[in-house]
């Protein structure tokens, strides 16, 4: 089972900031990595797909970066509407798994 | 646009088994791979498994292997997922999606209490 390791758990943020979070694979998952928010009481919103491919309606301040093992989902200018848990999610080999979830908070 | 309509909540008693469906809409349930995915109170996202229509498979994630069943409705759209032996700690919320998460449904709350 290829296990997903993001970094950190928990992020307070002041407005503006950018805001990085990591995904790490236990073994190379090429491009087959997806970034999700989810707010509370909501079901996942899918954010950036296959690594970095941007998704229709999705603000342009949200980008995703990286191959093989290490991943990272960037938030260029954090507002308010932003606070959220993010979680990875590997779909390249069978057991699919998620990485733990970064809670990003609003200062 | 792909929509996912799940049913309503369910309220279960420990060793029972839950039938949760998932409706789909703007697309044939037959030309998609659906997921289910499940979110324990306060915790992150666990994969159950999946049916892929293109390969006629239904794969399972080991630890449900045995206890959990993807079975799909053609001529209602509708796909669903049926949880045996139910424990407390399968209290959670459980959700249908499409491939790589691009559609949810609205999440469906399985409480499992003696």
């Amino acid at each position: 089972e290829i296990v997903l390791t993001q970094s950190p758990d928990f992020q307070s943020v002041t407005p503006k900031e950018r805001v990085t979070i990591t995904c790490r694979a236990s073994q190379s998952i090429g491009s087959s990595l997806h970034w999700f928010q989810q707010k509370p009481g909501q079901s996942p919103k899918l954010l950036i797909t296959y690594a970095s491919q941007s998704i229709s309606g999705v603000p342009s301040r949200f980008s995703g970066s990286g191959s093989g093992t290490d991943f990272t989902l960037t938030i260029n200018g954090l507002e308010t509407e932003d606070a959220a848990a993010y979680y990875c999610h590997q779909t390249s080999s069978s057991p699919l798994t998620f990485g733990g979830g970064t809670k990003v908070e609003i200062k | 646009q792909v929509e996912l309509v799940q049913s309503g909540a369910e309220v279960k008693t420990p060793g029972a088994s839950v039938k949760v469906s998932c409706k789909v809409s703007g697309h044939r349930v037959t030309q998609l791979a659906i997921h289910w995915v499940r979110q324990a109170p306060g915790k992150g996202l666990e994969w159950l498994g999946s049916f892929d229509p293109e390969d006629d498979e239904t794969i399972y994630a080991p630890r449900f292997q045995g206890r959990v069943t993807m079975t799909e409705d053609p001529s209602t759209d509708t796909a669903y997922m049926e949880l045996s032996s139910l424990r407390s700690e399968d209290t959670a919320l459980y959700f249908c999606t499409t491939e790589a998460g691009h559609s949810w449904g609205q999440g469906t709350l399985v409480t499992v209490s003696s």
